[in-house]
């Protein structure tokens, strides 16, 4: 079963837009991510934040996360048709880089 | 950074025959690399964990005689879709962990099966 429920599932905009999915998860954790994956491909890392964080930044990106309620949202400003992606969230993995499990998911769509 | 290699992208294969998809990391040693299913429009889910040396630890509900994996090397990890059927075709990714590198994912195998 998947630990983390994302929303919205699908996502579209336009370009210079910004894009803000969510993710939930239930059991406690050491740390989130985010990746993304463009239509049949592999995942690409793009951010990771720690329970002890509340906000990371990376370039365009703003992540945050709320462990009181278990949640955690991705912030893409200013978006570009090359955003076009679905992004998961995962938890999991600890300092023994253990099992992933992933969110179900957005699918962003940015019209240019 | 690190790169996994996944071979091959796509594959077609007849019903009943078996299908191997191989996973290298190649500039880093992985003593740990994930399998993953995903189907069209959907999440990842984790098949199994592989680590060298020793016999893959499978998820629940998954077929470890169906979804043979081997891990002989830090840098190889294989997965054999044995006697696949239509309802075999998905989407399969590997994933290695390094504590250097993080989580680094291959770039996929399509597997059709006709």
């Amino acid at each position: 079963s998947q630990q983390g429920e994302e929303d919205p599932q699908a996502l579209s905009i336009q370009e210079g837009e910004n894009a803000t999915m969510n993710c939930s998860y239930k059991t406690s954790i050491n740390n989130l991510q985010w990746y993304r994956q463009n239509s049949g491909r592999g995942l690409v890392h793009l951010i990771l934040i720690r329970s002890n964080e509340r906000e990371k930044h990376s370039g365009r990106l703003r992540v945050t996360l709320d462990t009181s309620k278990k949640s955690s949202s991705l912030l893409i400003t200013a978006s570009r048709a090359a955003d076009t992606a679905s992004y998961f969230c995962a938890t999991g993995g600890g300092t023994s880089y253990g099992k992933l499990t992933f969110g179900q998911g957005t699918i962003l769509t940015v019209h240019p | 950074g690190a790169v996994v290699s996944q071979h091959p992208s796509r594959v077609i294969c007849k019903s009943g025959t078996s299908v191997k998809i191989e996973c290298r990391s190649l500039d880093f040693q992985a003593t740990t690399m994930f399998w993953y299913r995903q189907f069209p429009k959907q999440s990842l889910m984790l098949m199994a964990t592989s680590n060298e040396g020793s016999k893959a630890t499978y998820e629940q509900g998954v077929e470890k005689d169906k979804f043979l994996i081997n891990h002989a090397s830090l840098t190889l990890s294989t997965l054999t879709v044995t006697s696949a059927h239509p309802e075999d075709s998905s989407f399969y990714i590997c994933s290695a962990a390094d504590r250097a590198y993080g989580y680094t994912f291959g770039s996929g195998t399509r597997l059709t099966v006709v």
